[in-house]
């Protein structure tokens, strides 16, 4: 079935620093790849959906120089969180659409900020 | 714009009990709607999807969604739970009119007593 590998699971860093979370679909082409945020105990929340070879696309509300999306590839699309602060700790999903199987998502990269 | 309602946020049963999650989006032309589930320190899992033909479908684990359009609903159901359907379940639409993006409800946690 449709795999996407999320990488890293957990990290933990300075405030200050910045952080890329990568995903890969392993056995598809994902020309479009969303980036959700989970908050504890609430739903996910649509960040961003990026395109491969193109600029993506910020839902509103989300600082789109903070949170750098590229899609650089059919298969690997990187969310990076730049001068990360505490209040950006949370869960960060990505998912891509496949036709067999809806929407495949990755394992989620929980970051915390310190 | 899309949005989606899940109206029980916390619900609690015993084993063997009916269960019965609603969930109301609000779009006006055609959907694709998803049940998807988060078992405790898991990332989301596909349970059913519905894209188009017969209304009630049929997902794994016993599940079972029914789509009713003229009430713009997605209920979820199994006739008869078991402990470890103890989880978070997120029902989620998407429109091809909305370039789609999926859209998640709120949530629903479900702890089922042994």
């Amino acid at each position: 079935g449709a795999v996407v590998s999320q990488h890293p699971s957990r990290v933990i860093c300075k405030s200050g620093t910045s952080v890329k979370i990568e995903c890969r679909s392993l056995d598809f082409q994902a020309t479009t790849m969303f980036w959700y945020r989970q908050f504890p105990k609430q739903s996910l929340m649509l960040m961003a959906t990026s395109n491969e070879g193109s600029k993506a696309t910020y839902e509103q509300g989300v600082e789109k120089d903070k949170f750098l999306i590229n899609h650089a590839s059919l298969t690997l699309s990187t969310l990076t969180v730049t001068s990360a602060h505490p209040e950006d700790s949370s869960f960060y999903i990505c998912s891509a659409p496949d036709t067999n199987y809806g929407y495949t998502f990755g394992s989620g990269t929980r970051l915390t900020v310190v | 714009a899309q949005s989606v309602s899940q109206h029980n946020h916390h619900v609690i049963l015993s084993e063997a009990a009916s269960l019965e999650l609603g969930c109301n989006y609000s779009y006006g032309g055609t959907v694709n709607l998803f049940w998807y589930v988060q078992y405790p320190g898991q990332h989301l899992q596909l349970l059913l999807k519905y894209f188009s033909g017969d209304p009630l479908v049929k997902g794994i684990k016993g599940f079972e969604a029914e789509f009713i359009k003229s009430k713009f609903s997605f209920n979820l159901r199994k006739p008869s739970v078991q402990w470890s359907d103890t989880a978070e379940y997120f029902c989620a639409v998407n429109a091809p009119g909305g370039g789609f993006k999926t859209i998640f409800g709120a949530g629903t946690r479900l702890f089922v007593k042994a």
